[in-house]
C-alpha cells in the first residue's frame, strides 16, 4: 500500500539549533518525493522535491531508499520556519499521478 | 506564476444541503484535485480529474461528486451535507498527466456544516 508516515505531529526547536522533520514511505515503485510547506495565512506550496537535489531555504532532503525515507533537515533553524511541513509521494495511477500526502508536522522555533 | 482560485475563503451550510465548492486554474492544466485537510490527518484525496468530464475517486469519495466541465475548472458537490463534512477543501492543479511536476494550491474554503 501507499504510504507516506510523519511520526511527530509537532517538533519545537530552538533559533539556531539543527532542525529535522522525519518523512517514511511505503510504494511498490520508484518514488517520487516532496516536501510542501504551509506558513500562517498562506497557501500550500512546494519547498522541495529529491529529483532536483536542491537545497531551499537552507533546508535540504536526501531520498534513502534502503531505509525508505525522505527527512528533511536544517542546520540552523530560523524563526521564518515556523510552519506546517507535509511530506508528500507521488503515486503513478492509471491515468495520472497523484499525491500522497503524509499527517504533516507542525514546526515551531523558539526565539 | 500559476494561479489557482476557490471561489470562497469560508462558506457556512446547514445540514442536508447540497454544496459546491468552485476552483478555477489559469495555466491550462490538465490535472486537478480536491483535498480535505483535517489537524492530525493531513491532505486527503477527495477525487481528482486528468482531462475534461474524467475523474477519479480518491481516498474518501464518499459523500462528495465533481464536475468537469471545462479544463479550467473543477467543481466539488456535497451531495448532502453532512456535519463530518466541516473542514478545509483545497484544490490543486498540474501539469500534464504521468508527471513529477509539483501541485500548485488554491486559498482553500473552510466549510462549516451546521
Amino acid at each position: 500500500a501507499q504510504r507516506v508516515t510523519q511520526p511527530e505531529k509537532l517538533l519545537s526547536v530552538f533559533k539556531g539549533a539543527p532542525v529535522e522533520l522525519k518523512c517514511n514511505y511505503s510504494y511498490s515503485g520508484s518514488p517520487e518525493l516532496f516536501w510542501y510547506v504551509q506558513y500562517s495565512r498562506q497557501r500550500l506550496q512546494l519547498l522541495l522535491r529529491h529529483i532536483s537535489r536542491e537545497s531551499i531555504k537552507g533546508f535540504t532532503a536526501d531520498l534513502n531508499k534502503g531505509e525508505t525515507s525522505f527527512h528533511l533537515k536544517k542546520p540552523f533553524a530560523q524563526e521564518e520556519d515556523s510552519a506546517m511541513y507535509y511530506c508528500a509521494l507521488s503515486a503513478r495511477e492509471s491515468s495520472a499521478s497523484k499525491i500522497i500526502f503524509g499527517s504533516g508536522t507542525r514546526l515551531s522555533i523558539r526565539p | 506564476d500559476v494561479k489557482v482560485t476557490q471561489s470562497s475563503r469560508y462558506l457556512v451550510k446547514r445540514t442536508g444541503e447540497k454544496v459546491f465548492l468552485e476552483c478555477v486554474q489559469d495555466m491550462d492544466h490538465e490535472n486537478m484535485f480536491w483535498y480535505r485537510q483535517d489537524p492530525g490527518l493531513g491532505l486527503r484525496l477527495i477525487y481528482f480529474s486528468y482531462d475534461v468530464k474524467m475523474k477519479e475517486k480518491g481516498d474518501i469519495p464518499e459523500g462528495y461528486s465533481v464536475s468537469r466541465e471545462k479544463k479550467e475548472r473543477f467543481s466539488l458537490i456535497l451531495e448532502s451535507a453532512s456535519t463530518n463534512q466541516t473542514s478545509m477543501y483545497l484544490c490543486a492543479s498540474t501539469d500534464r498527466a504521468y508527471s513529477n511536476q509539483p501541485q500548485h494550491f488554491g486559498d482553500g474554503t473552510r466549510l462549516s456544516i451546521l
